[in-house]
């Protein structure tokens, strides 16, 4: 199973908004409602960040937002602050199994 | 609270064997399917390996089919990794997360990891 496509990096100064995007194919992310979106900080565990596409976890602030359109799930962060550099990761069903974006680094300017 | 501690870790040579464990705490584990998902040195992560609430199904990544075996004992809230014919493909650090919602292996709460290293 291939790894789902993701931008190596973005960037975008504190305030602004920046969107990641995760392409797959209609065997995973176009079939299924149930792309995640996770983050990680340096040396730590993955955070679960967005789930079933547009789901926010108790607890994530509400300037993260999914979305969907066919095979390119999107995760946005709005209003962009300094702790939200990290790397983010998309992750699908993909049949039976499950597979994971390439991985995008975020920079806060 | 969820709590997810992975053990185990450590070098082995080429060739050998390693059996990882989570212990899990916070939730009804026995009702959660659970996952294993391994970051290689630098790079992204990869799914690996998953099993049912009830032990009953489980699915391998390619990449470790027929060399890892997935096993959980619900008695004891503990979910474990058998891994063997090991390469220095297979250095990673190691984490175990739980289902999102019953049915389901995308993860929400994950472990610290445990780091495996295969090198002679």
């Amino acid at each position: 199973q291939s790894a789902l496509t993701q931008p190596r990096s973005v960037s975008g100064s504190p305030g602004q908004s920046v969107t990641i995007s995760c392409t797959g194919t209609s065997s995973d992310v176009g079939a299924y409602n149930y792309v995640s979106w996770y983050q990680q900080h340096p040396g730590k565990a993955p955070k679960l960040m967005i789930y079933d596409v547009t789901k926010r976890p108790s607890g994530v602030p509400d300037r993260f937002s999914g979305s969907k359109s066919g095979n390119t799930a999107s995760l946005t962060i709005s209003g962009l602050q300094a702790e939200d550099e990290a790397d983010y990761y998309c992750c699908s069903h993909a049949g039976r199994l499950y597979v994971f974006g390439t991985g995008t680094k975020v920079t806060v300017l | 609270e969820v709590q997810l501690l992975e053990s185990g870790g450590g070098l082995v040579q080429p060739g050998g064997s390693l059996r990882l464990s989570c212990a899990a705490s916070g939730f009804a584990f026995s009702n959660y399917a659970m996952t294993w998902v391994r970051q290689a040195p630098g790079k992204g992560l990869e799914w690996v390996s998953g099993i049912s609430g009830s032990g009953r199904d489980t699915l391998y990544a390619d990449s470790v089919k027929g060399r890892f075996t997935i096993s959980r004992d619900n008695s004891r809230n503990t979910l474990y990794l058998e891994m063997s014919g090991l390469s220095a493909e297979d250095t990673a650090d190691y984490y175990c997360a739980k289902g999102q919602r019953i049915g389901t292996l995308l993860p929400d709460y994950w472990g610290p990891g445990t780091q495996v290293t295969v090198s002679s």
